[in-house]
């Protein structure tokens, strides 16, 4: 069936580099990927969205990339720090009014 | 960005009670609600698709006896979690779409049954 998800289930940078988080899909008809970090307790928090007639998008200290030709789409955090330490989830959605699928999550951990 | 509140979000039940959350759109309308179920170190399971004024979706699965859902005003959905039982423990999340793509989620409600 159809899926979302994730390539490692956690990652581990140093304050100050930059991390990259990668999430496959499976479904060639999504048009619309948001991130989501989630902290412990807490409910998802939304970082960043794009459509799938874009290939790049940019906020602030973040960048999604999405690659509709191998179905990969990726976050990139520059300059991590310690309160970007969270839980990440990709998720999908296919058609405007369907719901959103979400990714298996990944851990990212900033060592000091 | 959009506030979805989402009340209580902890709390603790005996076994056979039921258990009311509420969700609102504080700043927004919302005619769409969803109700998700999070199990530790999980992804987030989509439980139920909530329109304001209609009977709520149940994804396949979940019983719509058991969670019971009530999108009665534009703002405010309720999940009651009926005769609640141990393994219904868990983190349930709301979240709310604006009339834009961009989905918001409440701050969750940790649910143990004792």
């Amino acid at each position: 069936g159809e899926s979302v998800g994730l390539h490692l289930p956690t990652l581990s940078v140093q304050e100050g580099d930059n991390s990259i988080i990668n999430c496959a899909y499976s479904n060639s008809a999504s048009d619309y990927f948001i991130w989501y970090k989630q902290e412990s307790g807490k409910g998802p928090q939304f970082i960043i969205d794009i459509r799938s007639n874009m290939d790049k998008r940019q906020g602030q200290r973040v960048t999604v990339l999405l690659n509709k030709t191998v179905k990969h789409l990726s976050l990139q955090i520059a300059a991590t720090q310690p309160g970007d330490s969270a839980v990440y989830f990709c998720a999908e959605r296919t058609g405007a009014n369907s719901k959103l699928t979400f990714g298996k999550g990944i851990t990212l951990s900033v060592r000091p | 960005g959009a506030v979805v509140s989402q009340h209580p979000s902890r709390v603790i039940c005996k076994s056979g009670t039921s258990v009311k959350i509420e969700c609102r759109s504080l700043d927004f309308q919302a005619t769409t609600m969803f109700w998700y179920r999070q199990f530790p170190k999980q992804s987030l399971m989509l439980m139920a698709t909530s329109n304001e004024g209609s009977k709520a979706t149940y994804e396949q699965g979940v019983e719509k006896d058991k969670f019971l859902i009530n999108h009665a005003s534009l703002t405010l959905s309720t999940l009651t979690v009926t005769s609640a039982h141990p393994e219904d423990s868990s983190f349930y999340i709301c979240s709310a779409r604006t009339g834009r793509e961009k989905l918001f989620f409440g701050s969750g409600t940790q649910l143990s049954v004792l």
